[in-house]
């Protein structure tokens, strides 16, 4: 079956940390690929997306992210967690009839 | 104007209610989802509804929970006999067809911001 799996609940780090925050997927071909993030009270924003090319995808607010087919992963990273960046964060997965399905979120909380 | 809607912003029913809530989609998008968030959760799959084809109703929790889309467009997510577990926030986005080569939104599916549903 297809799935989506954000191993981590909730992540704390302190700022000017790095981050990644993981995902993986479950799937027999090579999905689309989303990171959203929901800041308290707010939708949901693209930060980026990969479809095919490049493994390394840049993205808005200094994210990145990268596919690695043999781990079937797509972490998104960040080199330096600001506080403004404490929000909750959706992987996401496309496949090819259309659909989506989205990961449980993972709640970043950023110590001063 | 030029993102996905979604009325009312906010619901509070009775148990036992029906409830209707309505998504209008960019214009020009054929793809429209519903998604459920309940409280500390993610993101549950409700439905799918592509241009003309049949919908994917794979993700409706029980017959209690039915959707349509008026003329491509317009859609509206109904629930019957509401209960508590019903409480959520009821996110819709819509999307060009991004996965067929011939339309390909670089955007990725846009939410809109969803509607609260509290059953009391």
């Amino acid at each position: 079956a297809q799935s989506v799996t954000q191993p981590d609940i909730h992540i704390t780090v302190s700022e000017g940390a790095s981050l990644e925050l993981r995902c993986n997927y479950s799937y027999g071909a090579t999905p689309y690929l989303f990171w959203y993030v929901q800041s308290p009270g707010q939708g949901l924003q693209l930060l980026l997306k990969y479809f095919s090319g490049d493994t390394l995808v840049q993205g808005i607010k200094g994210f990145e992210a990268e596919f690695k087919r043999s781990q079937s992963s797509f972490n998104l990273r960040k080199p330096s967690v600001h506080w403004s960046d404490a929000a909750e964060y959706f992987c996401a997965v496309g496949y090819n009839n259309n659909d989506m399905r989205f990961g449980a979120g993972t709640r970043l909380t950023v110590k001063p | 104007g030029a993102g996905v809607s979604q009325s009312p912003s906010n619901k509070v029913t009775e148990k036992g209610k029906d409830v209707e809530l309505r998504c209008d989609p960019i214009s020009g998008h054929t793809a429209l989802y519903w998604y459920r968030q309940s409280l500390g959760q993610g993101l549950e799959f409700l439905i799918y509804f592509q241009g003309n084809s049949a919908p994917d109703k794979s993700g409706l929790p029980s017959d209690r929970f039915s959707a349509e889309r008026t003329g491509g467009s317009v859609s509206t997510l109904t629930i019957q006999r509401t209960q508590q577990e019903d409480s959520a926030v009821y996110l819709c986005a819509s999307s060009l067809v991004w996965f067929m080569k011939l339309a390909f939104d670089p955007q990725g599916p846009f939410f809109g911001p969803g509607t609260r549903l509290t059953v009391l």
